[in-house]
């Protein structure tokens, strides 16, 4: 059965830190990776994926990705945060071999960013 | 152009009572999926629509929930005998994956809180 996790409720960074927010998986064939951001009172936006290639996945705001495999992880990150970058980030996974078209998403990580 | 559009926005219903939630996908897009949001939790899998055909139900709870799609565009989402545990937010998403992809990105609605009292 495929999980996603994201291990922390709530992420704080002080404007122009680098920032981290984390998922593993677990699938099992293989993933389907990805990110969306939820803004207050506006729907779920995408901000990139994994589909294959390059382990390293660039997306939407600056956000970029990184793909690994051994550690099933697909932690999001972003060199130096913005006060508008705060909201809920949620990621997803999609087993594509055994899954069918079913996409898991985690609980979602608050990201708080301070001026 | 336009994007996923879902209405209504909200719905207070009663205990007992029969809800139908409606999505207007992206013109084009194939693909069209529900889910179900509840406070502090991610979105839900409920089903999956390729065209008219529900290509994935697994997620529906039970046989109270219902979704249609006869036209291959709008859908709509029915709730039998509504309970207070299917108070929620009911997110649409289309994509424009085909039967090859299912990579390609959902483009979400605004969703539909939905209050059972």
């Amino acid at each position: 059965a495929q999980s996603v996790a994201q291990p922390e409720d709530q992420v704080n960074v002080a404007e122009g830190n680098p920032l981290t927010v984390k998922c593993t998986y677990s699938v099992s064939g293989n993933p389907y990776l990805f990110w969306y951001v939820q803004y207050p009172n506006r729907g779920l936006q995408f901000l990139l994926k994994y589909i294959t290639g390059d382990n390293l996945v660039k997306g939407s705001y600056g956000f970029e990705a990184e793909f690994n495999k051994s550690q099933t992880s697909f932690h999001l990150k972003k060199p130096s945060a913005l006060v508008s970058d705060s909201a809920l980030y949620f990621c997803a996974v999609r087993d594509y071999n055994t899954g069918g078209f079913k996409t898991i998403f985690g609980a979602g990580t608050r990201l708080f960013v301070k001026a | 152009g336009a994007g996923v559009s879902q209405t209504p926005s909200n719905k207070v219903t009663e205990k007992g009572k029969y809800v139908e939630l409606r999505c207007d996908p992206i013109s084009g897009h194939t693909a069209l999926y529900w889910y179900r949001q509840s406070l502090g939790q991610g979105p839900e899998f409920l089903i999956y629509f390729q065209g008219t055909g529900a290509a994935d139900d697994s997620g529906l709870p039970n046989d109270r929930f219902f979704a249609v799609r006869p036209e291959g565009s709008v859908s709509t989402l029915k709730i039998q005998r509504t309970e207070r545990g299917d108070s929620a937010v009911y997110l649409c998403a289309s994509s424009s994956s085909g039967t090859s992809g299912g990579h390609n990105e959902q483009f979400f609605g605004p969703g539909t809180r939905l209050t059972v009292l």
